[in-house]
């Protein structure tokens, strides 16, 4: 059964400092691997994709990496800011879905909390 | 990128009433649609899969009398919380997207409080 931690679950940091988000599997045949952004009381909001192929991808400043073998994954936020506070979930489609519509195990989430 | 949009966004109700819940692709043609809750301090927790024309599946433990699904179109699915308790409030999230490979769009969630 795949399941999918986040660690730490909540991380307050003073504004412009660089950090690491964690995020482990214990299933590593996944298709690929998501970082999602939740506001308080609002939807999600896709970060990055990674495909199982990849082992990193980058957006402005957010750096995600997967590491298949080890079942991990650690988003990075460089230069952080008052306006990345929010907490931040990764999620995995279940295993062999067979490539049709994917269903996706969340972590509990890192609410992160950034000051200025 | 696809947008999706959820009907209405938040919710309140008193104990035993239904309510429905709509979420839409609004550039996009979904086949699947996809209905998560949310419970305070919990993660996202999948509900049950939406197939245009046909029955939804649910995950174990989701009562399909109580949570009735309807995916009617291509591009429109809806989540009727029928005689709602109040241990039924929580954040509701719909997504749609394609295959296991590409991104999920997730709906803005709505928030239902029963009273």
């Amino acid at each position: 059964k795949q399941e999918v931690t986040q660690i730490p679950a909540a991380l307050s940091v003073p504004e412009g400092e660089n950090l690491v988000l964690n995020c482990s599997f214990t299933d590593s045949a996944i298709y690929n691997l998501q970082w999602f952004r939740q506001d308080p009381g609002k939807g999600l909001t896709s970060l990055l994709l990674i495909q199982s192929s990849q082992r990193e991808q980058t957006s402005g400043r957010l750096n995600a990496s997967l590491d298949k073998s080890s079942g991990r994954s650690t988003l990075y936020i460089a230069a952080s800011q008052p306006g990345d506070s929010a907490t931040y979930l990764c999620a995995v489609p279940l295993p062999h879905y067979g490539g049709s519509q994917g269903n996706l195990i969340f972590g509990k989430g890192t609410k992160l909390s950034v000051k200025p | 990128g696809a947008v999706v949009s959820q009907h209405p966004s938040r919710v309140i109700c008193k104990s035993g009433t239904s309510v429905k819940i709509e979420c839409r692709s609004l550039d996009f043609q979904a086949t699947t649609m996809f209905w998560y809750r949310q419970f305070p301090k919990q993660s996202l927790m999948l509900m049950a899969t939406s197939n245009e024309g046909s029955k939804a599946t649910y995950e174990q433990g989701v009562e399909k009398d109580k949570f009735l699904i309807n995916h009617a179109s291509l591009t429109l699915s809806t989540l009727t919380v029928t005689s709602a308790h109040p241990e039924d409030s929580s954040f509701y999230i719909c997504s749609a997207g394609g295959s296991a490979t590409d991104t999920q769009y997730f709906g803005p969630g709505t928030r239902l409080t029963v009273l």
